[in-house]
């Protein structure tokens, strides 16, 4: 069973950029959220996709913005990248309307 | 929307017990989750409730009371190893989306002292 791996693991890019976050879900697994983490703070939630739709949001701006792919990987996209958008970003993938979320181990990005 | 609340930090000595407490309000609770996050790494799955009681796994129990929007984790045996964060997370349907999500609280750090 393959786990949900993420890339580029660290990342540096420069205010008013754009960055594409890529992810591979758990094998069997058709649901894919995405998540922002600052230091010292718990995950806060950006979007979610099933079946290549987003079906949830959080309180993200529309500058954030993804994709999922028939095979369930997914992709981040951030536009007009921010200072404060330096963080952690972890994608987990679950089965709709059950199991756990599993966490890849995230995309350290810094944005100077 | 939904609010959740653990403590910032905790000190515990090893072989000792330590609980974790963890308070929620939501609307469409679906289930409540416990995940461990050592420092630089991801979260890793403990435990998930989703009705009232206990769940024992090893070292590591939680507890849910839907009633009082209330659980806790609870770490027996403490090694140093499970110096760490724990997340509190709440799975809620959004019933204008028709879909499920999961919120996390901001972690509770825990030190295991010798």
């Amino acid at each position: 069973e393959t786990g949900v791996t993420q890339s580029p693991t660290h990342l540096i890019k420069t205010r008013g950029q754009q960055v594409t976050l890529r992810c591979s879900s758990q094998s069997g697994h058709n649901t894919v959220s995405w998540y922002q983490q600052a230091l010292g703070q718990g995950p806060q939630f950006i979007f979610q996709y099933y079946r290549e739709e987003e079906n949830g949001r959080g309180n993200f701006p529309p500058r954030f913005s993804g994709l999922q792919f028939p095979n369930y990987s997914s992709e981040l996209n951030v536009n007009a990248l921010e200072l404060d958008d330096s963080a952690l970003y972890l994608c987990a993938s679950s089965l709709e309307g059950g199991t756990p979320l599993h966490f890849g181990n995230g995309t350290r990005l810094t944005v100077t | 929307g939904q609010n959740i609340d653990q403590p910032t930090e905790m000190t515990a000595t090893e072989g000792a017990i330590v609980q974790i407490n963890c308070t929620y309000q939501t609307s469409g609770f679906n289930g409540l989750f416990w995940y461990q996050q050592h420092a630089g790494e991801a979260p890793t799955f403990l435990s998930y409730n989703v009705l009232d009681g206990l769940e024992e796994k090893g070292r590591f129990s939680s507890f849910l009371s839907r009633s009082k929007g209330y659980s806790y984790l609870l770490l027996k045996e403490l090694q140093m190893k499970d110096s760490a964060s724990y997340l509190c997370a709440v799975r809620e349907e959004v019933n204008s989306g028709g879909y499920q999500k999961v919120t996390f609280g901001t972690g509770t750090k825990l030190q295991v002292i010798p």
